[in-house]
């Protein structure tokens, strides 16, 4: 069955350091993969997204997410976390082979220390 | 371009009373795609339409939870009748993307509706 797993519920930075989130998947076919943020009282907004045109993808806010097929893994980075950041991150992961629903990890809170 | 609309924001109702929720996804989107996020977890998919059809209501509880898209566009949730469990942020989505296709377009979020049982 396919799932996602993200490795940690809450990670805790200090404001200038870098922020990594985990995520691994679990499936053998090809994937759609994103990453979403969610601040308190706020909807769903579109961080990154894997398009198969480079493994390395960039999206907003200085976030930078890498796809390694071999690891079935889609972590997502930030070289320097900004109080701004403090959110809860959802990977999220489509199959076109399960009819592409969007299955969702548990999320990460992430909380930046000043 | 518009988002997706979700109505109402908030909602606090009775153990076993029932509750509708609304959802207009942004013009065009075939896909529609409710799902149920409890505090503390990451949203579950409660229904997936294509159109005016359903995709996957797999995780439905049908005993007590119904879903519609008459016309393919706007989506109404209902739960009837509603139980302390159910307490939850319901989220809409929409997408270009097919059942069927592999595309590599997002799904677009609305603003969720929290919904208090007590």
């Amino acid at each position: 069955a396919q799932s996602v797993t993200q490795l940690d519920s809450h990670v805790s930075v200090s404001e200038g350091t870098p922020v990594l989130l985990r995520c691994n998947y679990s499936s053998s076919y090809s994937p759609s993969l994103f990453w979403y943020v969610q601040h308190p009282n706020k909807g769903l907004q579109l961080l990154l997204k894997y398009t198969s045109a480079a493994t390395l993808v960039k999206g907003i806010n200085g976030f930078e997410a890498e796809f390694k097929k071999s690891e079935t893994s889609f972590h997502l980075t930030k070289p320097s976390a900004h109080m701004s950041d403090a959110a809860e991150y959802f990977c999220v992961v489509r199959w076109l082979e399960y009819g592409n629903k969007l299955v969702f990890g548990a999320g990460t809170i992430l909380r930046v220390k000043s | 371009e518009a988002g997706v609309a979700q109505s109402p924001r908030y909602k606090i109702i009775e153990k076993r009373q029932s509750v509708a929720f609304w959802c207009n996804p942004i013009s065009g989107h075939a896909t529609l795609y409710w799902y149920q996020q409890i505090l503390g977890q990451g949203p579950k998919l409660l229904i997936q339409f294509q159109n005016n059809g359903v995709v996957d209501d797999s995780q439905l509880p049908k005993d007590r939870f119904s879903a519609e898209r008459l016309k393919g566009v706007d989506s109404t949730l209902k739960i009837q009748p509603a139980k302390l469990e159910d307490s939850a942020v319901y989220l809409c989505a929409s997408s270009l993307v097919l059942a069927s296709q592999r595309r590599n377009t997002e799904a677009f979020f609305g603003q969720g509706t929290r919904l208090t049982v007590v």
